[in-house]
C-alpha cells in the first residue's frame, strides 16, 4: 500500500494567518492527491481534487500544490470556521489511502 | 445525491458486521462512480476499508489489513451498496461511512453517508 504522511500533527495559528500542511506518498502518485477539511461530529469535506482543483464551492483561500510524492495544502488569510482536521488522500492506485490528519486549531 | 446508511451499532466479538448504504440520485451501477467504505476511530484514523465500481463489469477492491474479512456488495436493484465485515474484535469499533468517489474529482470523495458508530464489545 502507499502510505501517506502529513506534517505537522498539530498546527496552532491565528485567524488572518497564512498556513501550509505537508503531505508526503511512499511513492509517486502523479497528481492523484485529495485533500478534505473535517470539524467535529461531521464527515469529511472534499476541498481539493487532482493536487490543486478546487471542489465547487470551496473558498479561493484554499490552495493546493504538488505532484510526484509531494504536496501542499496552503489556506490563506484564516477565518474562524477554517480551524478543523485536514487529511490528504491518495487515489492513484490500490487502496486509497488517508494521512494521519492535521489538526488545526486556533491560537 | 444523498447517501443513507443503516444497521446495527452494538455487536459482540466474531459476530459479523452488516451496513448498507442506500443511494438517491445517483446510480450504483454508473460509470462514472465508485462506492467506497471509510472507518473512522481515534487510534486508526480514517481507514479506507474498500469499494465496488462497474465498468462493463463489477469491479471490487479492498484494503489489504481488511481483505480476509470483508466483502462489499452492489444491489442494482435496491441502488444501494453493502459492507459485510466478519469475525469482528473491539479494534474494529470505529465509525463506518459510505461515500462516493467520482471519477470527474479524481476518485475524490464529494458525498458520504451519515456514519454510523460500531462498538463491539462482549
Amino acid at each position: 500500500d502507499i502510505q501517506m504522511t502529513q506534517s505537522p500533527s498539530f498546527l496552532s495559528a491565528s485567524v488572518g494567518d497564512t498556513v501550509t500542511i505537508t503531505c508526503r506518498a511512499s511513492q509517486s502518485i502523479s497528481n492523484y492527491l485529495n485533500w478534505y477539511q473535517q470539524k467535529p461530529g461531521k464527515v469529511p469535506n472534499l476541498l481539493i481534487y487532482a493536487a490543486s482543483t478546487l471542489q465547487s464551492g470551496v473558498p479561493s483561500r484554499f490552495s493546493g500544490s504538488g505532484s510526484g510524492t509531494d504536496f501542499i495544502l496552503t489556506i490563506s488569510s484564516l477565518q474562524p470556521e477554517d480551524f478543523a482536521t485536514y487529511f490528504c488522500q491518495q487515489t492513484y492506485t490500490g487502496p486509497r489511502t488517508f494521512g494521519q490528519g492535521t489538526s488545526l486549531e486556533i491560537k | 445525491v444523498q447517501l443513507q446508511q443503516s444497521g446495527p451499532g452494538l455487536l459482540k466479538p466474531s459476530q459479523t458486521l452488516s451496513l448498507t448504504c442506500a443511494i438517491s440520485g445517483d446510480s450504483v451501477s454508473s460509470n462514472r462512480a465508485a462506492w467506497d467504505w471509510i472507518r473512522q476511530s481515534p487510534s486508526r484514523g480514517l481507514e479506507w476499508l474498500g469499494g465496488t465500481y462497474y465498468r462493463s463489469k463489477w469491479y471490487n477492491d479492498y484494503a489489504v489489513s481488511v481483505k480476509s474479512r470483508i466483502t462489499i456488495t452492489p444491489d442494482t436493484s435496491k441502488n444501494q451498496v453493502s459492507l459485510q465485515l466478519n469475525s469482528l474484535t473491539p479494534e474494529d469499533t470505529a465509525i463506518y461511512f459510505c461515500a462516493r468517489g467520482k471519477a470527474a474529482l479524481s476518485y475524490g470523495m464529494d458525498v458520504w453517508g451519515q456514519g454510523t458508530s460500531v462498538t463491539v464489545s462482549s
